[in-house]
C-alpha cells in the first residue's frame, strides 16, 4: 500500500529563514517521489522529483530534498525563505499508474 | 497557446444533474489524469488514460465516467452530481511510458459547487 504523510498542515516561517517542510512515505517497493506546489487559484507545478541515484534532489526556485531510505523520508528544504513562496507544497508518491498526494502543507512567509 | 486548458472553470448545479467538465493538451501527451482536491484529503486520483481509447479508474471513482476518443481530449463527467462531488478538478497530463512516474503537467482547475 502507498501512503504519504505530510507534518504539518500549516508552517510560518520568517523572510530570510530555512524553509522545512516534512514528508513521510510507506511503499513496498522503492518509490518514485515528488513535490509540487499549487499557488492560489492555479493548478500544480513540478518542484522536483526523485526516481533513481542521487539521493538529494535539486529542483526550481532554490529547494532541495534528501531521499532517506532509512527513514522512509523526503523533506523539503530551501536555505533563505521568499515571500514568493509562499503557497501549498504538495508530496507525492507513485506506484503504477497512480499518484498518491499528501494532504498539503500551507507555507505562509512572514516579512 | 501551448498547454493544458480546463472548462469550465467554475461550475454551479444541482443534485442530480449531469454535469461535463473538459480537459483538453495541446502537447500529444500520452497519458491523462482527472484529480479532485477536497481539505483535508490533498488529491485524490479519479481516472486516467494511457492512449486513445484507454482508461482505467484510480482511487475513487464511483459517481464519475471518462471516455478518451482523441488524444488531446479527456473530459469527465458527472452522471448524477451529488453534493459530496463539490470540489476542485484537476485535469493533468504527461508524457513518456510510465504514467505517474513521469513529471505530470496541470490545468487550472475547475471549481464544481452542487447545491
Amino acid at each position: 500500500a502507498q501512503s504519504v504523510t505530510q507534518l504539518g498542515s500549516h508552517v510560518s516561517v520568517s523572510e530570510g529563514a530555512l524553509v522545512l517542510l516534512r514528508c513521510n512515505y510507506s511503499s513496498s517497493v522503492p518509490p518514485y517521489l515528488f513535490w509540487y506546489v499549487q499557488y492560489p487559484n492555479q493548478g500544480l507545478q513540478l518542484l522536483l522529483k526523485y526516481t533513481t541515484g542521487a539521493t538529494l534532489v535539486k529542483g526550481i526556485n532554490g529547494f532541495e530534498a534528501e531521499f532517506k531510505k532509512s527513514e522512509t523520508s523526503f523533506h523539503l528544504t530551501k536555505p533563505s525563505a521568499h515571500m514568493s513562496d509562499a503557497a501549498e507544497y504538495f508530496c507525492a508518491v507513485s506506484r503504477a499508474n497512480n499518484l498518491f498526494f499528501g494532504t498539503g502543507t500551507r507555507l505562509t512567509v512572514i516579512p | 497557446d501551448a498547454g493544458i486548458t480546463q472548462s469550465p472553470r467554475y461550475k454551479i448545479t444541482e443534485t442530480g444533474r449531469q454535469v461535463t467538465l473538459m480537459c483538453h493538451q495541446t502537447w500529444s501527451h500520452s497519458y491523462m489524469f482527472w484529480y479532485r482536491q477536497d481539505l483535508g484529503h490533498g488529491l485524490r486520483l479519479i481516472y486516467y488514460s494511457a492512449a486513445a481509447d484507454i482508461t482505467d479508474k484510480g482511487e475513487v471513482p464511483d459517481g464519475y465516467v471518462v471516455s478518451r476518443s482523441k488524444t488531446e481530449n479527456f473530459p469527465l463527467t458527472l452522471e448524477s452530481a451529488t453534493r459530496s462531488q463539490t470540489s476542485v478538478y484537476f485535469c493533468a497530463s504527461s508524457d513518456g511510458t510510465s504514467g505517474a512516474k513521469e513529471t505530470q503537467y496541470f490545468g487550472p482547475g475547475t471549481r464544481l459547487l452542487v447545491l
